[in-house]
């Protein structure tokens, strides 16, 4: 079965310091894999993904995110938080089934920048 | 391109009522997609719609519902109401384009049942 783990509900961080919220996959294929974010009473925007190619994936807002394969692993980062990055962060995989794909959220971490 | 639209942005209903939320997916857009958001259970999968059919359906009672209409707009129902059912209800849109498909969401609904 295709899932997602966040294995971190919160993260704190002054604000300045570099940023990173963890996120691991399971899937059976070629993992597909994104990262989504939330704010208070909003929807979710999309950050990156990862589909091939380099490891390093850069997105918005100054977010990257590195893909390893070996650990099965796609960590979001940022290397200078900012107290405007704070917000609720979901890890996705996207597994085709059939025809179609379907997507897989993670539980959410919540990340707090703190001045 | 403006992005997807979800209409009503809050509502309140009381148990046993039924509710019908729009969702407008960016122009274009051929998928749409469904999730309850709540505290305790995080994003869960509603249903898919992709040209007017249902393709792919999530671990929901027959109480919730959806359609999508020829111009790619989608609706959800749910019927009898239940306390439970208050959450943000998340509607996605994405351009099946293969390996390249991303999901663009909606900034949701909130439903509120007493």
């Amino acid at each position: 079965a295709q899932s997602v783990a966040q294995p971190e509900d919160q993260v704190n961080v002054a604000e300045g310091n570099p940023l990173t919220v963890k996120c691991t996959y399971s899937v059976s294929g070629n993992p597909y894999l994104f990262w989504y974010v939330q704010y208070p009473n909003r929807g979710l925007q999309f950050l990156l993904k990862y589909i091939t190619g380099d490891n390093l994936v850069k997105g918005s807002y100054g977010f990257e995110a590195e893909f390893n394969k070996s650990q099965t692993s796609f960590h979001l980062k940022k290397p200078s938080a900012l107290v405007s990055d704070s917000a609720l962060y979901f890890c996705a995989v996207r597994d085709q089934v059939g025809n179609f794909n379907k997507f897989y959220f993670g539980s959410g971490t919540k990340l707090n920048v703190k001045p | 391109k403006a992005g997807v639209t979800q209409t009503p942005r809050y509502l309140i209903k009381t148990r046993g009522q039924q509710v019908t939320l729009s969702c407008s997916p960016i122009s274009g857009h051929r998928s749409v997609s469904w999730y309850q958001q709540t505290p305790g259970q995080g994003l869960q999968f509603l249903f898919e719609y992709f040209s007017e059919t249902q393709r792919n359906k999530g671990n929901f009672p027959g109480r919730f519902s959806g359609r999508q209409f020829s111009n790619s707009r989608s609706e959800m129902n749910v019927s009898t109401l239940e306390l439970g059912d208050s959450a943000l209800y998340l509607c996605a849109s994405s351009l099946v384009v293969g390996p390249e498909e991303t999901q663009y969401f909606g900034p949701g609904t909130r439903l509120l049942v007493l």
